[in-house]
C-alpha cells in the first residue's frame, strides 16, 4: 500500500518560516492535503492541492508538489506560537475515498 | 449541529468487553468515515459510508470491528471482545459528497483505553 513519510519533529522561532515535508510512494495520488491537529482536538483541514498543480498559496501557507520526486511540502510564513501542533499530509486517489495519512510532524514554535 | 460530534469523548473498558462509539455527522453530509489514530499505526482508515451504497470496509482490522449507519445519519462503530491493541483514538469525519477535494470534517474523537 501507500507509504507516506514525514519527519517527526520541527522546532522554529516565532516569526521564522516553517517547512514541513512529506514523501510518498504512490504516484497515482490525485489529491494531496495538509491537516493540523491541536492537542485534544480533531483534524483541521488547512489546504489541499491537485496532482496537476505544482504550487498553491493560501495566505501564510504555501504548498509545493514535486511529482517527479513524490515530495510534498507545506511552508508556513511568519510562524506563530498558535501554529504549534501536529501536521499531517494526506493523500487520496480518484475512486478511493479514504485518506492515507503521513506519520505526522510535531511543530513547536518558541517565542 | 455545527460540526461532527462523537461520544463518548473517553471510554475505558476491560479486555474482552464490547464497546460502541457514536458519531453524529454534519447535517446533510452524505459521506461518513471512521479512522483510528494510535501510537504504533498512526492514522488509519477503517470504514467509509456513502449514501445508500454498500460501505467500504476495507480498513477494518478484524471481524471484531463493525459499523453501521442508520438513516443515513448517525453511525456507530462497535468493537467486540476488545483487546489492548484496540486502544486508540477513534476519529469520525463527514463530507458533503464523498471523495475528491470535498473536505472531510473531523470530530474530536473518542479515546478508547482497553485495560
Amino acid at each position: 500500500g501507500e507509504d507516506v513519510e514525514q519527519s517527526l519533529f520541527l522546532s522554529v522561532r516565532e516569526g521564522d518560516s516553517s517547512v514541513i515535508n512529506c514523501t510518498y510512494t504512490d504516484s497515482s495520488s490525485t489529491y494531496l492535503y495538509w491537516y493540523k491537529q491541536e492537542p485534544g482536538a480533531g483534524l483541521q483541514l488547512l489546504t489541499y492541492i491537485f496532482s496537476n498543480m505544482d504550487m498553491k498559496q493560501d495566505q501564510r501557507l504555501t504548498v509545493l508538489l514535486n511529482k517527479k520526486d513524490k515530495h510534498l511540502s507545506l511552508r508556513i510564513a511568519d510562524t506563530q506560537t498558535g501554529d504549534s501542533a501536529i501536521y499531517f499530509c494526506a493523500l487520496m486517489n480518484t475512486g478511493f475515498q479514504k485518506l492515507v495519512f503521513g506519520t505526522g510532524t510535531r511543530l513547536l514554535v518558541s517565542p | 449541529g455545527a460540526g461532527v460530534s462523537q461520544s463518548p469523548s473517553n471510554k475505558v473498558t476491560e479486555k474482552g468487553k464490547d464497546v460502541e462509539l457514536r458519531c453524529d455527522p454534519i447535517s446533510g453530509h452524505t459521506a461518513l468515515y471512521w479512522y483510528r489514530q494510535s501510537l504504533g499505526q498512526g492514522l488509519e482508515f477503517l470504514i467509509y459510508f456513502q449514501g445508500n451504497s454498500a460501505p467500504d470496509k476495507s480498513g477494518l482490522p478484524s471481524d471484531r470491528f463493525s459499523a453501521e449507519r442508520t438513516g443515513g445519519s448517525v453511525s456507530t462503530l462497535t468493537i467486540q471482545r476488545t483487546q489492548q491493541e484496540d486502544s486508540a483514538v477513534y476519529l469520525c469525519a463527514s463530507s458533503s459528497a464523498g471523495g475528491g477535494p470535498d473536505t472531510q470534517y473531523f470530530g474530536p474523537g473518542t479515546r478508547l483505553t482497553v485495560l
